[in-house]
């Protein structure tokens, strides 16, 4: 099984500051895998998919980087509602695995 | 617009099974697969398996395996998760989710509290 870590598991941050959260695999996935935002009491969004596609509708400030192990997620000036739990998901390999999840706080 | 609609909070005693439903609409629900993720409490997402609405073929994660069935109506456009021999740690949200068609999941439904409790 891949087990994706992600860093950090928390940050606080103020509005327009850029935001960089990053996402390993333990074994090379490609660009297989995508970034998801989730808000208290929400279901999961689409943001990233295939490490740095964006998904139709994402604001701009959203990318994504990355292939092989490292990736990464930024949010480019960060917005008040930005504030949720980001998570990577892998698809290289069954079972899919998501990572623990990176919680974005506003100050 | 693509909508993922789940039934309503399940209350199971251990031992149990429980049958979560997801219903699919503005898209053809034969052509994209619907996999189930669920969220314990104070944990992350954990993918549970996903189900081809075309010919009702699924798969499973291991951990799941033997108790995790995964069925499809196509009449219905609805997919279900049944999960079976309930315990505690089964206590969660059961999401579906529709995959664009690169095992990405582009629409999640509401999801589906399921308590597991004595």
């Amino acid at each position: 099984e891949i087990v994706l870590t992600q860093s950090p598991d928390f940050q606080s941050v103020t509005p327009k500051e850029k935001v960089t959260i990053t996402c390993r695999a333990s074994q090379s996935i490609g660009s297989s895998l995508h970034w998801y935002q989730q808000k208290p009491d929400q279901s999961p969004k689409l943001l990233i998919k295939y490490a740095s596609q964006s998904f139709s509708g994402v604001p701009s400030r959203f990318s994504g980087s990355g292939s092989g192990t490292d990736f990464t997620l930024t949010i480019n000036s960060l917005e008040a509602e930005d504030a949720a739990t980001y998570y990577c998901h892998q698809s290289s390999s069954l079972p899919h695995t998501f990572g623990p999840g990176t919680k974005v706080d506003i100050k | 617009q693509v909508q993922l609609v789940q039934s309503g909070a399940e209350v199971k005693k251990p031992g149990a099974s429980v049958k979560v439903s997801c219903m699919a609409s503005g898209y053809t629900f034969t052509g994209h697969y619907i996999h189930w993720v669920r969220r314990a409490p104070g944990q992350g997402l954990e993918w549970m398996g996903w189900i081809n609405p075309n010919i009702g073929g699924a798969t499973y994660a291991q951990r799941f395996q033997g108790r995790v069935t995964m069925t499809r109506d196509s009449s219905n456009n609805t997919a279900y998760m049944e999960l079976s021999r309930l315990k505690s740690d089964d206590t969660a949200v059961y999401y579906c989710a529709r995959d664009e068609g690169g095992y990405d999941l582009d629409y999640w439904g509401q999801g589906t509290l399921v308590t597991v409790s004595s």
